[in-house]
């Protein structure tokens, strides 16, 4: 099992670019996740995806957009890239039933200029 | 919504020492607890997890305790190595609602040789 698979792993954008950060589970997990990691402030939650069709706004969502295309895809996209969206990106999953672990992907490492 | 609180920010410890870190969260309804260990450059990979209808569990060099009264809960790595050397989080997640786990900001934990 590959697990949690992100793409791509690293990205440049330039200021006012968009670009979409790929994620798909193998695992047939319900719940879906994107945080971002920034040095000293711990993993941040985006946005989230209880179960296929719904998703949810989590801590710091301003700037970005998801799309929960099916089970098995969770998609983040940044619109309007802006410098402050500098950072490493995490996709994880879950079984969903609130007492399960998060299995997470590689990380997407972007630079916004 | 829940607040967790992760002790200390930074570790230090020479090879052999016991290292301890902390957390506290603040929503009663909290019953899962996974740590997280995350290696430079790498995903956070769950170590260990506790529920709460078990006040300790124990895998071979790592231990974690729940006390539910005081809403807190620890990890233990007893004789430290090198290789522990990583950033650990801490997460709670609450049952009965959208099952969010909310993290601690981390501990870097550097063990020398």
């Amino acid at each position: 099992n590959a697990g949690v698979t992100q793409t791509p792993k690293f990205q440049v954008l330039k200021t006012g670019q968009s670009m979409t950060l790929q994620c798909a589970q193998d695992m047939n997990h319900n719940s879906m996740y994107w945080y971002r990691q920034d040095p000293g402030m711990g993993l941040r939650l985006i946005y989230y995806s209880a179960s296929e069709g719904t998703t949810d706004k989590g801590e710091v969502p301003n700037g970005y957009n998801v799309s929960r295309l099916n089970k098995r895809e969770f998609s983040l996209r940044l619109e309007s890239a802006a410098p402050s969206q500098t950072s490493v990106y995490f996709c994880a999953s879950s079984g969903g039933t609130g007492n399960q672990p998060q299995h997470f992907g590689d990380g997407t490492r972007l630079s916004i200029l | 919504g829940e607040n967790v609180e992760q002790h200390p920010s930074t570790l230090s410890v020479q090879e052999g020492d016991s290292a301890v870190i902390k957390c506290t969260y603040s929503d009663s309804a909290s019953n899962y607890f996974p740590w997280y260990k995350q290696e430079l450059g790498k995903r956070p990979q769950l170590i260990i997890d506790i529920r709460s209808n078990v006040g300790e569990k124990k895998d071979q060099r790592i231990a974690v305790t729940l006390n539910k009264t005081a809403k807190h809960f620890s990890l233990h790595i007893t004789e430290t190595q090198p290789e522990d050397s990583a950033v650990y989080f801490c997460a709670a997640t609450a049952s009965g609602g959208s099952y969010i786990p909310t993290f601690g900001r981390g501990t870097s934990l550097i063990v020398h040789p």
